[in-house]
């Protein structure tokens, strides 16, 4: 496609329920950034793939979050046991090798609210 | 650390008016800082970005950004705003760590144009 896509576009779920949030990035893009928006953390990282490894998942804010990538394209970020403020906007970047000077185009995000 | 502050919660601004949103950042190096723009409901799109080079850079749909290395600021400039300028912006910093590119934003600025 012409841009990142995420699905789906909203979900609800009950607390303590697992969800999973799909990115598709940009044809040829091998660098994948997971971020989330949220109203008292404003956007913050998650975590960056390069083709299907992760070499810094230093944003994931517990072990209950979880990505994998997987043909060095289609992302998958999974949330066990979702919590209240889990919810949030989560966005997905993709970038065409992870360089310094690369400009990271975002999707549309998943807006997940935790009941 | 780096970091980046934009001080104003909220700009209104005349249509027809030049509009300023204000950015300041704090990292060691060289910066490399990027504006996007977001409207409701929608994910980031890219304005602009400094790496090197001029000053004064110019993006999408007539906005620049003045880079200011003594004043470490990189304000969002458009000398005439229109009604669908209207969105929440954002600045960010590339925050390169063992040569990754994690974007650090600051927490928006939200710009409303009235007519």
């Amino acid at each position: 496609g012409a841009g990142v896509s995420q699905s789906p576009s909203n979900k609800v779920t009950e607390k303590g329920k697992d969800v999973e949030l799909r990115c598709d990035p940009i044809s040829g893009h091998t660098a994948l950034y997971w971020y989330r928006q949220s109203l008292g953390q404003g956007l913050e990282f998650l975590i960056y793939f390069q083709g299907n490894s992760a070499p810094d998942k230093s944003g994931l804010p517990s072990d209950r979050f979880s990505a994998e990538r997987t043909g060095g394209s289609v992302s998958t970020l999974t949330i066990q046991r979702t919590q209240q403020e889990d919810s949030a906007v989560y966005l997905c970047a993709s970038s065409l090798v992870g360089g310094r000077v690369e400009t990271q185009y975002f999707g549309p995000g998943t807006r997940l609210l935790v009941l | 650390a780096q970091s980046v502050a934009q001080p104003e919660d909220q700009v209104n601004v005349a249509e027809g008016n030049p509009l300023t949103v204000k950015c300041t950042y704090s990292v060691s190096g060289n910066p490399y800082l990027f504006w996007y723009v977001q409207y409701p409901n929608r994910g980031l799109q890219f304005l602009l970005k400094y790496i090197t080079g001029d000053n004064l850079v110019k993006g999408s749909y007539g906005f620049e950004a003045e880079f200011n290395k003594s004043q470490t600021s990189f304000h969002l400039k458009k000398p005439s705003a229109l009604v669908s300028d209207s969105a929440l912006y954002f600045c960010a910093v590339r925050r390169v760590s063992g040569g990754y590119n994690k974007l650090i934003f600051g927490a928006g600025t939200r710009l409303a144009v009235h007519p």
